[in-house]
Parts: C-alpha cells; sequence; structure tokens
C-alpha cells in the first residue's frame, strides 16, 4: 500500500536522550516535512524538505535535525529530549508542486519524562 | 504575518447541517485545503479550493472567496462518525501549507 510509514508508533523517553524518528514514503515525492500537533495548538512545522539534499527550518527548529539523504526516507532527530518535547510528531509528503495537498502518516506519540 | 483563523468548537445535531468557516491572511496564495482528522488518527485530506467558488463532494462542500480571504466547509446530513476535528489549510507562495488550529466538531444524537 502507497503512502508514508512513520516509526514507532509510540514511544516514552527519559529527558536528556537522544531519538530519531523515522519517515519514510513509497509515493516519489520531492517535498517531506515534519510536524508536532498539541492540543489547542494545531500542527506546527517543524523542519520540510523540498527535494533530496536540501533541508529548512519551519516555525518550531529548536532542538530538532533532520537530514534528507534520498527521496524516500526523511529522519527527525531530538539530540537532548526535553519534556517539553512530549507530542504526536506527524511526518507528510508532497508533490511539492501545489497539486493534491499533503499525505500524512499515521504520528508518533512522544513523551518524555 | 501569516494568519489562519477557525472557530475552536462547534456543536451540531445528528441528521443537521452545519458550517465551519476560515478565514485567513497569507503570504501568497496557491489554494486552500480542508481536512479532517478523528482523535488520535491522522489527518485526511477532504477538498481543494483554488478558484472562488463551490466544490461539492457528496456530503460535504467547500467554498472560497480570495477577495475575502474566506472559506467554509458545510458538511449536509450529519452522521455520529463525522465528529472530529476539522482543519483549514492555505497554501502559501512558496507552496508551503500554514495550518488553522481546527475545529472540533461534536455531534449530538
Amino acid at each position: 500500500t502507497a503512502g508514508i510509514t512513520q516509526a514507532p508508533t509510540s514511544q516514552i523517553l527519559a529527558a536528556g536522550r537522544s531519538m530519531t524518528l523515522r519517515c519514510t514514503q513509497d509515493m516519489r515525492h520531492n517535498a517531506m516535512y515534519w510536524y508536532r500537533q498539541d492540543l489547542g495548538l494545531g500542527l506546527r512545522l517543524i523542519h520540510y524538505s523540498n527535494t533530496a539534499g536540501t533541508t529548512g527550518k519551519g516555525e518550531v527548529p529548536d532542538g530538532y535535525s533532520v537530514s534528507r539523504a534520498n527521496t524516500d526516507d526523511f529522519p527527525l532527530t531530538l539530540a537532548s529530549a526535553v519534556p517539553s518535547q512530549t507530542s504526536v510528531y506527524f511526518c507528510a509528503s508532497s508533490a511539492g508542486d501545489g497539486s493534491g495537498g499533503y499525505n500524512f502518516g499515521s504520528g508518533t506519540r512522544l513523551t518524555v519524562v | 504575518g501569516q494568519n489562519i483563523d477557525q472557530p475552536t468548537e462547534m456543536t451540531a445535531t445528528e441528521g443537521a447541517i452545519v458550517q465551519i468557516n476560515c478565514t485567513y491572511q497569507t503570504s501568497g496564495f496557491n489554494g486552500l485545503f480542508w481536512y479532517q482528522q478523528h482523535a488520535g488518527e491522522a489527518p485526511t485530506f477532504l477538498s481543494y479550493n483554488v478558484l472562488d467558488g463551490l466544490e461539492e463532494k457528496g456530503r460535504f462542500s467547500s467554498f472560497l472567496s480570495r477577495s475575502k480571504g474566506y472559506s467554509y466547509l458545510l458538511l449536509k446530513e450529519l452522521q455520529m462518525k463525522d465528529s472530529a476535528s476539522y482543519l483549514c489549510a492555505v497554501m502559501d507562495s512558496n507552496y508551503q501549507l500554514i495550518w488553522g488550529a481546527g475545529t472540533k466538531l461534536i455531534i449530538k444524537p
């Protein structure tokens, strides 16, 4: 089934530890995005990539890093997790030309304790 | 700055009609999207408007007025399964989506 796969589905992480959230798409979309979603705040863009080899900062990039070594994969890394990074993280992709909107992964629920 | 406004919460009755409004101010405009998001799930695409007017798709319709920076999502013949959050998003001049905070729709029997 075509789409976006995120892993893990959920995770409890000790503060100060690092973690990488994985995201893989098989639609050959140029653009990929990482969002966090917190109650009452909606979706906030963390980082994005318009094409393989390039990345950019979104609205809330601090404490997060990304890489885009190829078209399919767009991992998000938390170098040293803090409790304020407790959230639901969604990866999304789009063709990048305005058509078709965004396709979302099923999300990763992260709790930092 | 860029801003998308929509009501936080709405309540409607099963079988009725509800209209969810969205107003926006963005740098550039390349279309307006509505997404549905059930609790604990990912957002799913509902509709896309790039020209003024009404787009109808089954029980759901979406309207756009670019001159007014305004859109609405109309849901007819409401069903309990329509209980969800509805997200309005505008694609800006860089082809990135600017998201509203979402409207939580509660359907009562």
